[in-house]
């Protein structure tokens, strides 16, 4: 089955700092990907959908100056928080999919983001 | 996009068959019905997806009305390891974005 993987699985930082979270499609070429934030207890949360080649489209309240999303091939798609604060520190989850209708979409394992 | 509803929490006992049942009243023409499973600290998982009628694969079965209002996974004689959180999501196709619900936490019990 189609695999989608994420770097790092988890990453503490320092308040202020920026982090950086890739995706990739392992085997097939994503057309889209998504980024999902999840806090403990609680179910996901769409944050952006990302085309690649043209800017993502980010959901209401998502802050694209802080998320920044690139999706620059069919296999990657980085999320970078910047300035990140405590209350960034969540779970970070994406998904791509290959734009053949019907098919699931394939999510990646996630990365766990403390900010201290 | 169509909202899900389904139940918070479900108990269960090892090998029985667990049926979860979501609602999604607003489901569009196209919109496809996915399952997904997910453990802790991890990304969801797929179980399986239908349009209508019955899909079985070797996991779950899915059931799907005609008037696709509603849909019940199937999970025939779950053990431990199927403790997890269930969704159910609507979308039309994969390059939609799916909107998660609440999902329904299954615990299974010895």
């Amino acid at each position: 089955g189609a695999v989608v993987s994420q770097h790092p699985s988890w990453v503490i930082c320092k308040s202020g700092t920026s982090v950086k979270i890739e995706c990739r499609s392992l085997d097939f070429q994503a057309t889209t990907m998504f980024w999902y934030r999840q806090f403990p207890k609680q179910s996901l949360m769409l944050m952006a959908t990302s085309n690649e080649g043209s800017k993502a489209t980010y959901e209401q309240g998502v802050e694209k100056d802080k998320f920044l999303i690139n999706h620059a091939s069919l296999t990657l798609s980085t999320l970078t928080v910047t300035s990140a604060h405590p209350e960034d520190s969540s779970f970070y989850i994406c998904s791509a999919s290959s734009g053949e209708v019907g098919n699931e979409q394939f999510f990646g394992p996630g990365t766990r983001l403390t900010v201290l | 996009l169509a909202k899900t509803t389904q139940p918070i929490s479900m108990d269960s006992y090892e090998g029985q068959e667990v049926n979860i049942t979501c609602s999604h009243n607003n489901i569009a023409t196209n919109d496809y019905i996915t399952w997904y499973q997910q453990f802790p600290s991890q990304g969801p998982r797929f179980i399986i997806q239908g349009y209508k009628t019955k899909v079985t694969n070797e996991v779950a079965s899915l059931f799907i009305p005609a008037d696709r209002k509603s849909s019940t996974l199937s999970l025939p004689r779950v053990s431990l390891s199927d403790t997890a959180v269930y969704y159910c999501l609507v979308g039309g196709g994969n390059t939609d974005k799916l909107i998660f619900g609440t999902g329904t936490r299954l615990q299974v019990f010895p």
